[in-house]
């Protein structure tokens, strides 16, 4: 089956700064890569995702980029504000029969400092 | 559109008592799906579903069994609760199609002593 990995699991940035998390993914038919953030206490929410045939998007201060050969994509985050210190996952699915079934990293602790 | 709900919000049970987890949401989505977030691991898909009256097993399904009666439901059943259950327990649903997005709930959170 699929595996995530992610790294690093945790960032320490100053306020203003940019913050770069990384994923991995092993099976090459994977096509579907969202971002969650995770708030203390409350359920994941997507912030950004990326299908297969883009290499790279963009909303505001957050950009995904995916390198398919290499099997690996990232999330930047510039401007960075106290307000984006969250826990970050990055997620793999497949298309076909696996229904949309997610499989995640192991996340990423993002703390801003003012 | 309260979109996903779960049902309750915090738990705690003794080793081999019973309980069942509630998901419900109301955006007419035929996929839901089970995860357990464990510190470190991520979330991990216990059990899913892709319609009403379907289920199919996920990474790690020992232990757990779901139901979907109706549409906008999608319960999670411990039989016999075990400290290793201890977790927090999200649901999620989305659209059928391609490359669709995952809806998540606020989570329950279980503790078995």
């Amino acid at each position: 089956g699929e595996n995530v990995e992610q790294h690093p699991s945790t960032l320490s940035v100053q306020e203003g700064d940019s913050a770069v998390i990384k994923c991995t993914y092993s099976d090459s038919a994977s096509n579907y890569f969202p971002w969650y953030k995770q708030e203390l206490g409350k359920g994941p929410q997507l912030i950004i995702d990326i299908r297969s045939n883009v290499g790279e998007k963009k909303d505001q201060r957050i950009a995904v980029t995916l390198n398919k050969t290499a099997k690996h994509f990232s999330l930047h985050i510039t401007e960075t504000q106290p307000e984006d210190s969250a826990v970050y996952f990055c997620a793999a699915s497949g298309g076909g029969t696996s229904y949309g079934k997610l499989t995640f990293g192991q996340g990423t602790i993002l703390t801003v400092h003012p | 559109n309260a979109g996903v709900t779960q049902t309750p919000k915090f738990r705690v049970l003794k080793t081999g008592q019973s309980m069942t987890l509630l998901c419900a949401q109301d955006m007419n989505h035929e996929y839901m799906y089970w995860y357990r977030q464990d510190p470190g691991m991520g979330l991990r898909l216990i059990h899913y579903s892709v319609g009403e009256g379907t289920t199919a097993k996920g990474e790690v399904p020992d232990g757990y069994n779901v139901s979907r009666l109706k549409k906008q439901n999608f319960l999670l059943g411990l039989e016999s609760a075990a400290p290793s259950q201890t977790s927090v327990y999200f649901c999620a649903s989305r659209v059928t199609g391609y490359q669709e997005t995952q809806y998540f709930g606020p989570g329950t959170r279980l503790l078995v002593l």
